[in-house]
């Protein structure tokens, strides 16, 4: 069974206190590593797609990285409007299977 | 840009009343899908449709129903709402294009009394 785990579950930082947040996910096959940022009582919002081993993109504060088992969300220098929950969700290979979410990672940024 | 846009953003319904949660994509995805959002419990997929007229159970389906008779919308049915049902449900869309990214909604918030 496909499976995605994020910690922390909570993060709380300084502003300009960088850090990281973490996605390990098992999934027989790998199509996609999706990240989403959500802001309270809103929908989420689409950031990032990984497909390969060492890719990584940038937005921003934000960089995503990926290896075989495992994603990191960078977050440089955060302001107070970084604060959001950060999904994870993986795509498996086989065939056009839903997406697998994680719980997410509930950041807050101080000022 | 991608609009995906759910009918109601909240809604307080009494408990065995029938309650309808549409939605509208504009950007003609094939795939349309329905989940929940609780805390503690993350996103929770309960029905997905590949195509017009057809539907695939998600992991929560039980007490939920789906319609999809026209490509840009995705109906949820509550057919006898229950308490338990309270939370917020989203909806999303993406291309028939494995890999290609889900575009979700604002979510509609259902209170059930």
């Amino acid at each position: 069974e496909d499976q995605v785990t994020q910690s922390p579950e909570a993060l709380r930082l300084q502003e300009g206190e960088s850090s990281s947040l973490n996605c390990s996910y098992t999934v027989s096959g790998l199509r996609g590593l999706f990240w989403y940022r959500q802001d309270p009582g809103k929908g989420p919002e689409f950031l990032f797609t990984l497909y390969s081993a060492g890719e990584e993109k940038e937005k921003e504060r934000l960089k995503a990285t990926l290896t075989k088992k495992e994603s990191f969300l960078h977050i440089t220098a955060p302001k107070p409007e970084d604060s959001a929950t950060y999904l994870c969700a993986v795509q498996a290979i086989s065939g056009n299977t839903p997406l697998v979410f994680g719980k997410g990672t509930r950041l807050s940024v101080i000022a | 840009d991608v609009k995906v846009t759910q009918s109601s953003r909240y809604l307080v319904k009494r408990t065995g009343e029938k309650v309808f949660l549409e939605c509208v994509q504009d950007m003609d995805h094939e795939n349309m899908f329905w989940y929940r959002q609780d805390p503690g419990l993350g996103l929770r997929l309960i029905y997905f449709s590949y195509d017009v007229k057809m539907k695939e159970k998600g992991d929560i389906p039980e007490g939920y129903s789906v319609s999809r008779e026209k490509k840009e919308r995705f109906s949820l049915i509550l057919e006898s709402a229950s308490t338990n049902q309270t939370s917020m449900y989203l909806c999303a869309s993406s291309t028939g294009q494995p890999g290609n990214t889900i575009y979700f909604g604002e979510g509609s918030w259902l209170t059930v009394v």
